[in-house]
Order: structure tokens, then C-alpha cells, then sequence
């Protein structure tokens, strides 16, 4: 699997935009950028995916440099309940050969996002 | 509320037991994912199953095992329990077939305290 390197902690204070970065500089053509995110005594979360272009949805924007070796995850205006752990995966868009199969999430050790009232 | 249910919530047993885990995905989906979380190994794939077949298997001891039955639950099976098997085991679900890069759904987890 490509790897992916983050920092290992962020901070942010409540109201203001965060921007947690992912390199992936191995990334190939078939890979799907994704992020969860963890919050305390929970399972992960689903966040956003990206292939090229970028992406915004309710929760958050996701950038993708135009090499495709970075990305950004934007949250536009952080509140307290978005402390948690991030994480930026690459998923192989091919699955298997059936077409059923889209793969294991890798986690690597993600971010950890404090928000500061 | 994700939609997948697990249960138990929390399991205290003791070295040498054999443990179930028991996941319910969410309606429609035919794919179930199971995942270890521990303080020194992360979170770490351990088998996913679609419509009742075993599809990748990820760093999965040969203690473990698991299915997928008719009704699309699954379980987990933890046999010979030994102290490192403690963990959160999460599963999560996924929709198949459709597009590449759909969502995974995680449970709440299962806590496991092996004495």
C-alpha cells in the first residue's frame, strides 16, 4: 500500500479553519484519497474522498495538489467536537478482480486535532 | 449512529477463554470489514467479507477466525486468548457492489479486557 505522512499533532482554536495536511508522494493513478477521523470512545468516521479534483461536502473541503503527492483537509471553522484523531488513507480504486472487494483501510498513526475553546 | 451494531460492548474474560464479537452492518450492505485497535499496534485491518465469502485478510492470527452468515451478520471468533489480544475491535460495513472509493461505516466497537 502507499504510504501516507502526517503530523503527528495539530492545534486550532474554536471558530477558526484548520488545515491538516497528508503527503503521499507514492501515490499511483487508481489510488482514492480518504480521510476519517476517530473522535474520543468512538469508531472512525467517515470524512471525505478525492481521486483529482477537489472535494467539499458537509463536513469538510479536501484539496488535492495537481501532482496528487499531497492533500489538505480543510474544516472551514473547527468546533470543539471536531478534536479528534485524523487520518488520510489511499484506497486502491481497482478492488479485486470481481469488482466486489474495495479494500482494507490502512490507518497510519493520523493527527491529533485539539481544539482550544 | 453509523447504522452497524456490535456487541457486546465490553467483554472481560480471562487467558486461555474463547470469545464471540458479534456485528450487524447496516442495512444493505454486503460487505463487513473487522479492525483491532490497541495502544502499541494502531488500528489494523484484520478480514473483510462480502455476501458470506471471505474476500482479504489482513494481519489476522490463526486464533481468530470469522464468517459471515446468510443474514449478513457476522462474527468474530477469538480463541486461546492470551494478554495482547486486549483491544478494541471495530467493524464496519461497506456498500458493494458500486463505484470505487464508497465509505466504510464503523461500529462502536468492542471492548475486550483479556485478565
Amino acid at each position: 500500500d502507499a504510504k501516507t505522512t502526517q503530523p503527528n499533532s495539530m492545534e486550532s482554536n474554536e471558530e477558526e479553519p484548520v488545515h491538516l495536511p497528508c503527503n503521499h508522494s507514492t501515490i499511483s493513478g487508481t489510488d482514492y484519497i480518504h480521510w476519517y477521523r476517530q473522535l474520543p470512545s468512538q469508531g472512525p468516521e467517515y470524512v471525505i474522498h478525492g481521486l483529482t479534483s477537489n472535494v467539499n461536502n458537509r463536513m469538510a473541503s479536501l484539496a488535492i495538489a495537481e501532482d496528487r503527492k499531497s492533500s489538505t483537509l480543510i474544516l472551514h471553522r473547527a468546533t470543539l467536537r471536531d478534536a479528534a484523531v485524523y487520518y488520510c488513507i489511499l484506497r486502491d480504486g481497482r478492488g479485486d478482480a470481481g469488482g466486489t472487494s474495495y479494500g482494507k483501510l490502512t490507518f497510519g498513526q493520523g493527527t491529533i486535532l485539539t481544539v482550544h475553546p | 449512529d453509523s447504522g452497524v451494531t456490535q456487541t457486546p460492548k465490553h467483554l472481560i474474560t480471562a487467558t486461555g477463554q474463547r470469545v464471540t464479537l458479534r456485528c450487524s452492518p447496516r442495512s444493505g450492505d454486503l460487505s463487513v470489514y473487522w479492525y483491532q485497535q490497541s495502544l502499541d499496534q494502531g488500528l489494523q485491518f484484520l478480514i473483510q467479507y462480502y455476501n458470506g465469502e471471505e474476500r482479504a485478510k489482513g494481519n489476522i492470527l490463526e486464533r481468530f477466525s470469522a464468517q459471515q452468515f446468510p443474514d449478513l451478520h457476522s462474527e468474530l471468533n477469538l480463541s486461546s486468548l492470551e494478554l495482547g489480544d486486549s483491544a478494541l475491535y471495530f467493524c464496519a460495513s461497506s456498500v458493494a457492489p458500486r463505484p470505487p472509493g464508497s465509505e466504510q461505516f464503523f461500529g462502536p466497537g468492542t471492548r475486550l479486557t483479556v485478565l
